[in-house]
This record gives structure tokens, C-alpha cells and sequence, in this order.
């Protein structure tokens, strides 16, 4: 199958500061990505959908303006979580989409906000 | 809200033994029923994209089966091996275009023992 690598796998930061994490695909092209988050014990929670080249499609609930997600090319998305909250500390994992519905994910990032 | 159901929740079987899990999902607006399996620390990995009805997908020791117009799937393990010990999700994708979404069951956590 094909492979999305993400990093950084594992994050703690301070109250305060931003987070950028970010996926990639490595052997195909992927407009569309998704990025999930996951609470203990629950299942993965689609965030938002980000398209290449245009504005991400965000899951009701989710602050647009704290998690800011940039689609700039074909293999590359990044989810930056801005002013970053101990409520933050989760697990987020992207997976790319390869045309017409397989879909790929990458490893995830643990992040700790202290 | 769509509503994705595993069962069960976990389960501890014995090397040698078979077991079957199960995913429930609306069955109206259907599009692919997906199945990955998800081992600790490593990116969850696709095993099956399923699309028809009556459809039966089978990768070495595992199988799936699907139901459509009842809105279920089965996934099958014939032998189960500890290196089978991992989390099976099920994944729902409606028939809303192109950028359908994922949404996921809480998962089977399955550990195989010696």
C-alpha cells in the first residue's frame, strides 16, 4: 500500500506556543488529506478536510483559527495548532486520499501541552 | 450524525483460534466500507475497501464479508497469531462525491496469545 509519513511523532510544548505537524505523501499524489484526532477510548474524530491549493473544510466543532491547516502542494499538508492548550493534548493522525476512496494513513502525533 | 458500530469491544483469544468481528453502519447512502488494522505505534493499515454488496475479500488468514442493504460486515481471522494482535477499525464512507468522509467505529482491540 502506499506510505504517509507524519511528523513529528511525539510533541510536548509549553502553554502558549504553536505546534506544527505535518504529513506527507511519499509515493503518490494526494489532493485531498484528512486530519483526525483521537481521545482515549474513542474513535477517530474527523477535524477537517484539507484540498490542495484551497481552504480546508472544517468538522463543525473545530476552531478554524486554532487548528490552521496548509494544503500547499500535492504531498504535503500541515496542521499547525496555534496558542496551544493543555485541553489540546491528543493524538492527531492525517491519511491522504488516493483516488477514487483508498485512504492511507500516517502514524500520528502525540501531543502534550504542559 | 452517522452511528458506526464495533463489536466487540476487545477480545483475547489463544493462538490457533479463528474469531470474527463485526461492523455495523447506516444502510442508506452507502459508498465503501473500509477495514484497517492498527498496531501500536505504526499507521493504521488497509485491508479492505469494500464497495458491493454480497462482496467477500480475503488477504491470507483474514477475510471480510459485506452486507449492504442490512448494514453490517464481518471480518474473519482463521488462526489467529500473536502478530495478528492489533486493533481492527471499520470505517463508513457515504456517497456524498469526492470528498467523502471516513467515519469510524470505536474499534475491536484483538490480543492473540501463545
Amino acid at each position: 500500500g502506499a506510505v504517509v509519513s507524519q511528523h513529528p511523532s511525539w510533541v510536548i510544548c509549553k502553554s502558549g506556543t504553536s505546534v506544527k505537524i505535518e504529513c506527507r505523501s511519499l509515493d503518490f499524489q494526494a489532493t485531498t488529506m484528512f486530519w483526525y484526532r483521537q481521545f482515549p477510548k474513542q474513535s477517530l474524530m474527523l477535524m477537517a478536510t484539507s484540498n490542495e491549493g484551497s481552504k480546508a473544510t472544517y468538522e463543525q466543532g473545530v476552531e478554524k483559527d486554532k487548528f490552521l491547516i496548509n494544503h500547499a502542494s500535492l504531498t504535503l499538508s500541515t496542521l499547525t495548532v496555534t496558542s496551544a492548550h493543555p485541553e489540546d493534548s491528543s493524538f492527531y493522525i492525517c491519511s491522504a486520499r488516493d483516488f477514487p476512496y483508498e485512504q492511507y494513513f500516517g502514524p500520528g502525533t502525540r501531543l502534550t501541552v504542559t | 450524525i452517522l452511528n458506526v458500530e464495533q463489536s466487540p469491544q476487545s477480545l483475547h483469544v489463544q493462538e490457533g483460534d479463528s474469531t470474527n468481528f463485526t461492523c455495523s453502519f447506516p444502510s442508506s447512502n452507502f459508498y465503501a466500507l473500509h477495514w484497517y488494522r492498527w498496531e501500536t505505534a505504526k499507521s493504521p493499515e488497509a485491508l479492505f475497501v469494500m464497495t458491493l454488496n454480497g462482496d467477500e475479500k480475503k488477504k491470507g488468514r483474514i477475510s471480510a464479508t459485506l452486507n449492504t442493504k442490512e448494514g453490517y460486515s464481518y471480518l474473519y481471522i482463521k488462526g489467529s497469531q500473536p502478530e495478528d494482535s492489533a486493533t481492527y477499525l471499520c470505517a463508513f464512507m457515504a456517497n456524498t462525491g469526492t470528498a467523502s468522509k471516513l467515519t469510524f467505529g470505536t474499534g475491536t482491540r484483538l490480543q492473540v496469545t501463545l
